[in-house]
């Protein structure tokens, strides 16, 4: 279990680029989620996927967010256009077990600064 | 609508003294509840849930938290606090809704541990 890895860990950008992040869930784990963070506030949930199929989108992703899970392993999600209201820490999370009560494994998460 | 409110955003203890976090939940069906710890620079990693299995739960690093369906509250306590407790405290709630389980996070508690 080498657990959940997330690329880069940091990112600076200029408003109105477009920045793309990756997460590399747990092996044998076949859900895997995105949350957001933001300065004193806790994560909040922006997608899900199982396997490949991404099954719930948050209101909180606009059309300026794109995320992919292709063959069902690493995730991307992607901002176009960013905005200074995008700087956050974006965590990916990841589970194998369906059910209310199921663990998430955290990554370390990638925290986005937009200038 | 499901939510957790944790009371104070920042909480200082003496190395040695009791640990003891506070958080309240709403929910209209029985909840399950998490307690997750994040330290600095890293992910956020699961330190005990509540599955309605039994009210007093124990967790990793010491912690344990008591469900107390009347006062709708999940603390987290600690008898003894050291210095390697000192991070961010997350109390959530999984909320079941469209195709997964969500969790819902309060807005976090700084624990310091002064020496």
């Amino acid at each position: 279990d080498t657990g959940v890895s997330q690329n880069p860990r940091h990112k600076i950008t200029k408003r109105g680029q477009n920045v793309t992040f990756r997460c590399d869930p747990i092996s044998e784990h076949n859900r895997l989620y995105w949350y957001r963070q933001t300065l004193g506030q806790g994560p909040e949930f922006l997608t899900y996927f199982q396997n490949e199929a991404q099954l719930e989108k948050s209101r909180l992703l606009s059309d300026r967010f794109s995320a992919e899970r292709p063959k069902g392993s690493f995730s991307t999600l992607e901002i176009q256009r960013t905005e200074q209201g995008d700087s956050a820490m974006y965590l990916c999370a990841s589970s194998s077990k369906q059910g209310g009560a199921e663990k998430l494994f955290f990554g370390s998460g990638t925290q986005l600064s937009v200038l | 609508a499901q939510s957790v409110t944790q009371l104070g955003s920042h909480v200082s203890v003496s190395e040695g003294a009791l640990v003891l976090l506070r958080c309240n939940y709403s929910s209209s069906v029985p909840p399950y509840l998490f307690w997750y710890v994040q330290y600095p620079n890293q992910g956020l990693q699961l330190l005990l849930k509540y599955t309605s299995a039994a009210t007093l739960v124990k967790g990793i690093n010491g912690f344990e938290a008591e469900f107390k369906k009347s006062e709708t509250s999940f603390h987290l306590t600690k008898p003894s606090a050291h210095m390697s407790d000192a991070a961010e405290y997350f109390c959530a709630v999984s909320v079941y809704g469209g195709a997964t389980n969500k969790l819902i996070f309060g807005t976090g508690t700084l624990l310091a541990v002064q020496p």
